[in-house]
């Protein structure tokens, strides 16, 4: 069965600094472009960031840029999200996705990020 | 402020068809198909409609989707107290260069 696993969360002061992983399994990751999307709490979804298969094309939100950074091993089938210089806004949910809006979407289930002093 | 706009709200009693609205620009239906998502309580969300009108394998035919022009509608049939969820839409902005989402919908199954 197809899994994505992600860790790294947890509690950071503003400022600080994160970096979360996706585990892949069960698939070819390198196929696939892959996402961060983030939920804060109550709140609805938003996309953070986009990868290609091989890492040459990556997008992120206006909000991220400059201070997180996407990247992937396909060797190792990882997916990361280098996180600096947080802020409260970024506090949320994180799900790494695997072609989010195509047939073979899928997505993992989570992993919380708050950043409070 | 979400680029999508949906109603916050929707309900309907089991066995009913319910549709949940999703309105875009120029720069985003516009231009690119619309996705559909659901979000069961505590759970990670779910594809449920891609480009416009298509179901991921394992979807039911009760869900449905439908775009025209800067506006797309994703519709519900047979409703069952299963799927009360949150609902979102999303697409590719060519303006922003980023997938946008709308704020959600929360189907309520009285």
């Amino acid at each position: 069965e197809v899994q994505l696993v992600e860790s790294g969360g947890g509690l950071v002061q503003p400022g600080g600094s994160l970096r979360l992983s996706c585990a892949a399994s069960k698939f070819t990751f390198s196929n696939y472009w892959m996402t961060w999307v983030r939920q804060a709490p109550g709140k609805g979804l938003e996309w953070v960031a986009n990868i290609n298969q091989d890492g040459s094309k990556i997008y992120y939100v206006d909000s991220v840029k400059g201070r997180f950074t996407i990247s992937r091993d396909n060797a190792q089938k990882s997916l990361y999200l280098q996180m600096n210089s947080l802020r409260g806004e970024d506090t949320g949910v994180y799900y790494c996705a695997r072609a989010v809006a195509a047939a073979e979407s899928f997505w993992g289930q989570g992993t919380l990020v708050t950043v409070s002093s | 402020q979400s680029v999508l706009t949906q109603p916050p709200s929707a309900s309907g009693t089991p066995g009913q068809r319910v549709t949940i609205s999703c309105s875009g620009s120029s720069s985003n239906f516009g231009s690119n198909p619309v996705n559909w998502f659901q979000q069961l309580p505590g759970t990670a969300p779910k594809l449920l409609i891609y480009s416009n009108d298509q179901r991921p394998s394992g979807v039911p035919d009760r869900f449905s989707g439908s775009k025209s022009g800067t506006s797309a509608s994703l519709a519900i049939s047979g409703l069952q107290s299963e799927d009360e969820a949150d609902y979102f839409c999303a697409a590719w902005d060519n303006s922003l260069n980023a997938l946008v989402f709308g704020g959600g919908t929360k189907l309520t199954v009285l």
